[in-house]
Formats: structure tokens, sequence, C-alpha cells
């Protein structure tokens, strides 16, 4: 059974980056028809899709947030990564990771969610 | 402000059947798939149609999709108490290069 754990600080001050760590067990990374992605979530909100990377580490990111956003996959530990610079209050959510189909553009597994906040 | 535009909420009858429409335009619905997600309170979104009224295993048949142009449909038939939820629709935008959702339907079932 495919299973996504997020792991990462909970807290993250203003101007700062955000860095979260999604660990894969029941499958590996490389997939020919898989990429692996992050959606967010902020409070009472809906969902946002941030990017996805390949298992090769070629990434792509929502245009809103391309400047800011890097994504890399560590193959050895079966985890991908999502970083996000300069952060502030409206990047407060519940950041998701995900398995991303590429043929049609769906999200079939997801980890639980972890909350991380934006506050000094 | 979503590019998929779904209603804010629905509400239907225990046993009744429901539909929540999703609107997108040329670039998005109207030549990529639509994918539909279930989030009950407090978890995580689960995948429940894809690539054309596709179900995931487990997902039961009250569950379906359609699509007509720009716009797609995700009926519930035989509503039950625990269908309780957020439903949302994404699809892939080829415009923008973007995974894109909509804003979200709560369904009360009354």
């Amino acid at each position: 059974q495919l299973q996504l754990q997020e792991s990462g600080p909970g807290l993250v001050k203003p101007s700062e980056t955000l860095s979260l760590t999604c660990t894969v067990s029941g499958a590996s990374i490389p997939s020919r028809t898989h990429y692996w992605g992050w959606i967010r979530q902020p409070p009472g909100k809906g969902l946002e899709w941030l990017g996805s990377v390949y298992h090769s580490g070629s990434p792509f990111h929502s245009p809103s947030l391309k400047s800011r956003v890097t994504m890399s996959v560590d193959m050895s530990k079966n985890q991908f990564s999502l970083r996000l610079r300069s952060v502030t209050a409206a990047d407060t959510a519940v950041y998701y990771c995900a398995r991303h189909h590429n043929s049609g553009s769906f999200f079939d597994y997801w980890g639980q969610g972890t909350l991380v906040t934006v506050s000094s | 402000q979503s590019v998929l535009t779904q209603p804010p909420s629905v509400s239907a009858a225990p046993g009744q059947k429901v539909t929540i429409s999703c609107s997108g335009s040329s670039s998005n619905i109207g030549i990529n798939y639509v994918s539909w997600y279930q989030q009950l309170p407090g978890t995580a979104p689960k995948l429940l149609i894809y690539d054309n009224n596709e179900r995931p295993s487990g997902i039961p048949d009250r569950f379906s999709d359609s699509k007509s142009g720009t716009s797609a449909t995700l009926d519930i038939t035989g509503l039950q108490t625990g269908d309780e939820a957020i439903y949302y629709c994404g699809t892939w935008d080829s415009s923008l290069s973007a995974v894109v959702f909509g804003g979200g339907t709560k369904l009360t079932v009354l």
C-alpha cells in the first residue's frame, strides 16, 4: 500500500524559507507514469497546486509561485522535497504531498498533510 | 479566484441524488480530463473520479461524472450522511501549464 508522509517545521518566520520533505513508502519514486507533487490548502480555503517533480528531478511549477519554489528528489531515500523562499503569512497552509499521475494529471495518493504557519 | 468554478454548497436528503458542477474553459476542461476529490472534515482529499469517469478501487459506482464542452458534473446517487464533505474538481490547464482546482463545493446531506 502506497503511503506518503510529509515532514518539516510547523512554524517558519516571515521572509525565511519553508522546507518540507515527503517520504514515500510502498512504491519507488522512479516511475514513468507518475510525478510527485505538492498541493497546499490555506485554513478554510481551497486547494492550490504548487508544482510537481519527475524522478529525474525535472520539476514544473505553478506560474504564480515559480520564482520562489524549488523541488528535488532523493531517490536513495525515496523522498522528494519542497522549498518555498521568502514566505509571508499568505503561505500559511496545510501542505500535502501527493502522487501525480501524468496522463490525466490527477493525484491518486495523498499524504495526511502538515500545517505550516508563517509567523514571527 | 479559482480557475474552475463550482457552487459553494449543495444539499439533498439521504437517498436522493445530487449534482455538483464544475465550469472551466477551452484551455482546461474543454481539452483535458477532469478529476474529482472528496475531502472529509480534517482529512486529506481523496481521489473519487479520474480520466473520463474512472473510479479508483473502493469508490462505489454511486459516484460518477460527465463532461460537456467546458463543464463537468459530478453526480452522487443514493446519498448517505457519510457523503457530507467538500468536493473539488481539478484538471490541467494547457494555457497556464498548471494543475487547477475548483473552489470546492460543500455537500450537506439533510
